[in-house]
């Protein structure tokens, strides 16, 4: 699986942009790049997806390099109940792992008032 | 509401008796998967199911086994738990695509003594 590589801690103020970087320098030409995030004691929930366009969605925006080989979350606005661990992550596009979330160690993201 | 359902929440349970986690979608999804997650190691995938009565390991197989007799339900069974299968365990599902987002369970935490 392609890997993906994170920051391990960023923060923030509230109300400040959040931009967090991904690099997936071995990506392939079909991957899917993936945003879930973990809030304290919950389950990931999918934040954004895309592919080479950059992407917007209600909760934050996917910006995707030209070269596929990194890509950044952004947050406009953070708010504390932002704070959390965001996941980048790689999704094949077909076979039998196309279902598969491979997970890195992830992002943890901490939201000053 | 859309969502995937786990029972039980919390589980503490002794060496070697057999016990069952349930999972259920309510999406009509093809795709089912277990992860555990570790302090240090993330998410990894233990089983996955593409549809009705196809199953496959994943990352970490080993000790557990699963069953999908119908779609909406995708348990994991731990026929003789140890306690390195002590573990915050997840259960999700998705549509049969790498196009579309994975819902997560709220998760089990499971502690086997």
């Amino acid at each position: 699986d392609a890997k993906t590589t994170q920051p391990n801690s960023m923060e923030s103020n509230e109300e400040e942009p959040v931009h967090l970087p991904c690099n997936h320098s071995t990506i392939s030409g079909t991957d899917y790049i993936h945003w879930y995030r973990q809030l304290p004691s919950q389950g990931p929930e999918y934040v954004i997806h895309g592919l080479t366009s950059n992407v917007n969605n209600r909760m934050a925006s996917l910006a995707i390099a030209e070269d596929r080989k990194s890509s950044t979350l952004i947050l406009h606005r953070a708010t504390l109940r932002d704070a959390a661990v965001y996941y980048c992550i790689l999704r094949a596009a077909g076979g039998t792992s196309y279902g598969k979330l491979t997970f890195g160690q992830g992002t943890i993201l901490t939201v000053h008032p | 509401e859309a969502q995937v359902t786990q029972n039980p929440r919390y589980l503490i349970t002794v060496t070697g008796k057999k016990l069952t986690v349930t999972c259920s979608q309510n999406m009509n999804h093809e795709y089912m998967s277990w992860y555990r997650q570790d302090p240090g190691l993330g998410l990894r995938q233990i089983y996955y199911s593409m549809n009705v009565e196809v199953t496959d390991k994943g990352d970490v197989p080993e000790g557990y086994k699963v069953s999908r007799k119908e779609k909406r339900n995708f348990p994991l069974i731990l026929e003789s738990p140890s306690p390195n299968q002590t573990s915050l365990y997840f259960c999700a599902s998705s549509l049969g695509t790498s196009l579309t987002e994975a819902f997560f369970g709220q998760g089990t935490r499971l502690t086997v003594v």
